[in-house]
């Protein structure tokens, strides 16, 4: 079955410690690994893909084949953080339909 | 470049009825996703379309069914609506199916209340 899970429905933090949102999937394939973000009063939007390996506003994520994971890494959280975030996944095939986790709502206090 | 939008914001409906949700793609995309997103889930599938046809579909009865036009701008119309249908109804545009290098843009969703 396809699957991502993100056993977390909130992380609370204070700014300037670490942040890690996790995210497992279940997959028979090679998917392809989204990060995406909402934050208050905005539209979903992308984050980060695990296919460009970059950084996007201090935040990686790693695929982890073996454990199945593509956790949400940042060293210093800052307020601005706070929002929904959710992992998805999209198989390869001729339709990028993308299967979502049930999100992690991250909060950054001062 | 225009971004996503979708009409209307939100809307109330009775159980049985139909109701028919819009959006607009962002300029230059040919291909339309729609999510349904109930309270304090992730986005689900509905299905997308690509060039007027429908290109892949999630788990949705029949009764959920679409459109794409010619401009590219799409309707999700659902019909004998159900309680359990009372959700966020997301669009999402990209400029190219089957490739997930291609970003999908989302709308700021239709808020569907079914009573």
């Amino acid at each position: 079955a396809q699957r991502v899970t993100q056993p977390e429905k909130l992380l609370s933090v204070f700014k300037g410690a670490p942040v890690e949102l996790k995210c497992n999937y279940s997959y028979s394939g090679s998917p392809e690994l989204f990060w995406y973000v909402q934050y208050s009063r905005q539209r979903l939007q992308l984050l980060l893909r695990h296919i460009s390996r970059e950084s996007i506003k201090g935040f990686t994520a790693d695929l982890n084949k073996g454990e199945t994971s593509f956790h949400l890494k940042k060293p210093f959280a800052q307020e601005e953080d706070s929002a929904m975030y959710y992992c998805a996944l999209s198989g390869r095939g001729n339709t990028d339909k993308l299967i979502f986790g049930t999100g992690t709502r991250l909060q950054v206090f001062p | 470049e225009t971004g996503v939008t979708q009409s209307p914001t939100h809307l109330i409906k009775t159980r049985g009825q139909q109701v028919t949700l819009r959006c607009s793609s962002q300029s230059g995309h040919n291909t339309v996703s729609w999510y349904q997103q109930a309270l304090g889930q992730g986005p689900q599938f509905i299905f997308q379309y690509y060039r007027e046809e429908e290109n892949g579909r999630g788990n949705f009865p029949p009764r959920f069914s679409g459109l794409q036009f010619p401009n590219y701008s799409s309707e999700l119309n659902v019909n004998a609506l159900e309680l359990d249908d009372s959700a966020l109804y997301l669009c999402a545009s990209s400029s190219q199916p089957g490739q997930a290098a291609y970003e999908q843009y989302f709308g700021p969703g239709t808020r569907l209340t079914v009573t």
